[in-house]
């Protein structure tokens, strides 16, 4: 277990609908990555954030957005949803910002119908 | 673009057998090389990583081989288990906030 939460686990979601995913960092932690991963593309980072603020920013589509709250929990919004969205949502913590070692949550599977 | 190619997409091995994937990349502005294991269901987790100016770095049965010449570097998984069996992805990162990861390549060891 590496101490990294997300929820949720699943979501199965219509095409042209919001949602977000939660991420919660492990203790101590103030950078949070969010991570796409697919079956075509693979890996692909998103964007990071380190004690509230963006660091910075991968290939995320400007339908997504993020953010870190004050207690150092972030979500990823994703809207109008389309059903190349579908994949797995990985989020990752890091004791700072330019710390290579990162430490990857569960996923949220995500399914566009 | 691929900014790094990790090669084979698939590879099995016999258990104590040892298992090679490789990795290229281009950017010589990486300075980071991590490789991340993945099993069914569960986030990527930190493996080893090694940094460009060292040529080999092992923890255990695990052990990274760096050519800086090349572009190219690989993880040698020696004495391999079944319990190995997993998808690994290389990585490459610059200044701790640029990442990219390999394709994944996923290890089958059979008894």
């Amino acid at each position: 277990d590496s101490g990294v939460t997300q929820t949720p686990k699943h979501l199965i979601t219509a095409t042209g609908q919001r949602v977000t995913l939660r991420c919660s960092p492990r203790s101590g932690d103030l950078s949070v990555y969010w991570y796409q991963q697919s079956l075509d593309q693979g890996l692909q980072f998103l964007i990071q954030y380190y004690n509230g603020e963006e660091r910075a920013k991968g290939n995320i589509l400007e339908r997504f957005s993020a953010q870190q709250f004050p207690d150092l929990h972030s979500e990823l919004n994703l809207s109008s949803l389309e059903l190349g969205d579908s994949a797995l949502y990985f989020c990752a913590s890091s004791v700072g910002s330019g710390n290579y070692e990162q430490y990857f949550g569960p996923g949220t599977r995500l399914t566009v119908t | 673009q691929q900014q790094v190619k990790q090669s084979p997409q698939s590879l099995i091995v016999q258990k104590g057998g040892i298992s090679i994937i490789n990795c290229a990349y281009e950017n010589t502005a990486f300075d980071y090389f991590p490789w991340y294991q993945q099993f069914p269901g569960k986030g990527p987790a930190l493996l080893i990583a090694i940094r460009p100016d060292v040529s080999e770095k092992k923890e255990g049965r695990f052990t990274i081989s760096f050519n800086k010449s090349a572009k190219q570097f690989s993880l040698h998984i020696m004495d391999s288990q079944p319990g190995d069996s997993a998808t690994y992805f290389c990585a490459a990162i610059i200044g701790g906030n640029q990442f990219y990861f390999g394709t994944g390549t996923s290890l089958t060891v059979i008894p």
